[in-house]
């Protein structure tokens, strides 16, 4: 079983749409999750950390439940510079120095 | 301004020559990561330095060595022995001791090609 899965779209959605991601991981120890963001042919930039109460950040969401070992993404109101490969990330080891397992990526191309 | 550096941003190489990707940080961050990525693919960790003078192999070391004689610096040695060196590198740094633990940022990459 992989550790972080992804659906790996695209996802093509119109301008003002809702979009939501999920991805699921393997570790049950895993305590750190994040939402990366990566543009074509760029570095991967954070988009935001996943907490277990559930954070927002403007028009994005994130949720985690731990129970299922699932993160979600949600993103409303999609302008076209949202376009870009989403990335799941989670700690491997659940401790401060441990590493982190990316996700492939969800490619999300929203259009006019 | 504060952040990560990578040079060259893109390498040619031919087979069986070694060669050496630059990565610096002025954040100050203990930790320091190497990546590849190929299309389509997740990132996967080469080498990693949680210290000075201290780091450990990754999921696919092979091919690949690193020095860490300065905070501020890991440079990647991509060596002949690296059967696909062709990729995308990803240099990403952290800081451990702060209380957002692993967040790691990143440099805007290498883009190697072996002729």
């Amino acid at each position: 079983r992989k550790e972080v899965e992804q659906d790996p779209g695209p996802f093509n959605v119109p301008e003002g749409a809702t979009v939501a991601f999920n991805c699921t991981y393997s570790n049950s120890a895993s305590q750190s999750f994040f939402w990366y963001r990566q543009d074509c042919r760029k570095e991967p930039k954070l988009l935001m950390s996943v907490y277990s109460s559930g954070n927002e950040d403007g028009r994005f969401t994130a949720q985690l439940n731990r129970a299922s070992q699932y993160i979600s993404l949600l993103i409303r109101d999609s302008k076209l510079s949202d376009s870009a490969t989403y990335l799941c990330v989670v700690n491997v080891w659940g401790g401060s120095q441990g590493n982190l397992i990316f996700g492939k990526g969800t490619k999300l191309s929203v259009k006019p | 301004d504060g952040g990560i550096t990578q040079s060259p941003k893109y390498l040619f190489r031919k087979e069986g020559q070694n060669v050496t990707l630059s990565c610096e940080q002025n954040l100050n961050h203990d930790a320091m990561y190497w990546y590849r990525q190929d299309p389509g693919q997740g990132l996967r960790l080469i080498y990693y330095s949680q210290i000075v003078n201290d780091f450990q192999k990754g999921d696919i070391a092979e091919g690949y060595s690193v020095s860490r004689e300065k905070k501020e610096s890991f440079p990647l040695t991509v060596t002949s022995a690296q059967k696909n060196p062709t990729a995308f590198y990803l240099c990403a740094s952290s800081n451990p001791r702060r209380g957002d633990t692993d967040t790691q940022y990143f440099g805007p990459g290498t883009r190697l090609t072996v002729l």
